[in-house]
């Protein structure tokens, strides 16, 4: 069965940068979410979408941005990268918010390391 | 303030036997609890789910147990495998937009 794609696996950048991450969730689900986690730590939710709209906000710092397009796939856009940046950023999905009892779809990852 | 806590970083279980995880929160408006296993490189991978109405679900060898009057919940894991050592994530939801809060994880160990 198809799973939650991320793009891309590894990515590393120098401070003050940009990077874009790619999630695309499995077909027919219609609402992503982004978690961010740092060495150590749980994951945080960042950010996350249904059907294109953003439907709620986590601890996303505004230096970030995020968008889900019509195919539903959806991009984090990190702006002036910093060190404390670096970190596992997870993307899930699921098929509305309702089937929370049947948990969400995490992708693999995207490792980030800023230098 | 950590939501979700898992006090126990760490927990080494013999091959067979029980493997006991604990999570608690301390929000009361929290209406759904999951664990996750997550092995190394790999995203979170969905092992159960508890609704704050019930007590106990079961599948297979796995168990979450939830006592609400002491924001408490466990994973039972009988018999323990050694293809069971990952990290064990507890979240918790509220409903109300499905974001999921996480625990800091237990890291289980099962030697053979």
């Amino acid at each position: 069965a198809a799973g939650v794609i991320q793009s891309p696996r590894h990515l590393i950048k120098e401070k003050r940068e940009t990077a874009t991450l790619k999630c695309y969730p499995i077909p027919r689900h219609d609402t992503v979410y982004w978690y961010q986690q740092g060495p150590g730590q749980d994951p945080q939710f960042l950010i996350s979408f249904y059907e294109k709209m953003q439907s709620d906000k986590g601890s996303i710092p505004d230096r970030f941005s995020a968008q889900q397009f019509s195919d539903y796939h959806s991009e984090l856009n990190m702006s002036s990268l910093e060190l404390g940046d670096s970190a596992l950023y997870f993307c899930a999905s699921s098929f509305g918010t309702g089937e929370i009892n049947y948990g969400y779809t995490f992708g693999s990852g995207t490792r980030l390391t800023v230098v | 303030d950590q939501q979700v806590k898992q006090n126990s970083p760490s927990l080494s279980v013999q091959e067979g036997r029980i493997s006991i995880l604990n999570c608690d929160y301390t929000n009361s408006m929290f209406d759904y609890f999951l664990w996750y296993k997550k092995y190394p490189a790999e995203g979170p991978t969905f092992l159960i789910s508890i609704s704050s109405i019930k007590d106990k679900n079961e599948d297979g060898r796995f168990t979450v147990f939830l006592n609400k009057s002491a924001k408490h919940l466990s994973l039972h894991i009988v018999p323990s495998q050694p293809g069971d050592s990952a990290v064990y994530f507890c979240a918790a939801s509220d409903g109300s937009q499905g974001n999921l809060i996480f625990g800091k994880g237990t890291k289980l160990s099962v030697k053979p």
